[in-house]
């Protein structure tokens, strides 16, 4: 049971550049979520999806889209990459809808750098 | 509007210790709380969760917080803190979606 993976660990993108942060999870669970990480602001979240094929916008989801084709995948694209997008960011998933009070599980994280 | 609070970004202590992390939260629904643990260079790890039975949540690691609604808080303690409770801690309300207080970076001085 490997948790909540994400890939990559690193990246160093060029302004303008799209690249594609995955994110898996085998707990069957339900609902899954982005955030970034910027000091002094806690995690904000990005983007949700409460099940396969459907997803919502979280409090900062301007350059970013996602996509939900099956409950194991949630990847988070950026189609023009800006370094205000610089970040860390973390996926997470737990059961339930959206009423929900279980237990989030975090990734490890993805350091983007934008240059 | 739901929001976080964390009175000080940063907290020294002794070895052996209090710890006292403070939280304050504003929520127009009963809130569900949660206390958040971050070691260097890895993800979130939950602490301990609040979600409307016992006031006083005890958590692991010897953490516990008590959940004060008259003061809308959730102070996060622990009796005596240890070399490897230095991390950063985040206290997070949940109503349709999480949201996460700024952090406390906790250091723990031997």
């Amino acid at each position: 049971n490997a948790g909540v993976t994400q890939t990559p660990k690193f990246q160093v993108l060029k302004t303008g550049q799209s690249m594609t942060l995955q994110c898996a999870q085998d707990m069957n669970h339900e609902y899954m979520s982005w955030y970034r990480q910027d000091p002094g602001m806690g995690l904000r979240l990005i983007h949700y999806s409460v099940g396969a094929g459907i997803t919502d916008q979280g409090e900062v989801p301007n350059g970013y889209n996602v996509s939900r084709s099956t409950t194991e995948d949630f990847p988070l694209r950026l189609l023009s990459a800006a370094p205000s997008q610089t970040s860390v960011y973390f996926c997470a998933s737990r059961s339930g809808g959206a009423d929900s009070t279980d237990t989030q599980y975090f990734g490890p994280g993805t350091r983007l750098t934008v240059l | 509007a739901q929001s976080v609070t964390q009175l000080g970004s940063h907290v020294s202590v002794s070895e052996g210790a209090l710890v006292l992390l403070r939280c304050n939260y504003s929520s127009s629904v009963p809130p569900y709380l949660f206390w958040y643990v971050q070691y260097p260079n890895q993800g979130l790890q939950l602490l301990l969760k609040y979600t409307s039975a016992a006031t006083l949540v005890k958590g692991i690691n010897g953490f516990e917080a008590e959940f004060k609604k008259s003061e809308t808080s959730f102070h996060l303690t622990k009796p005596s803190a240890h070399m490897s409770d230095a991390a950063e801690y985040f206290c997070a309300l949940y109503g349709q979606n999480f949201v996460f207080g700024p952090g406390t970076r906790l250091s723990v001085l031997p």
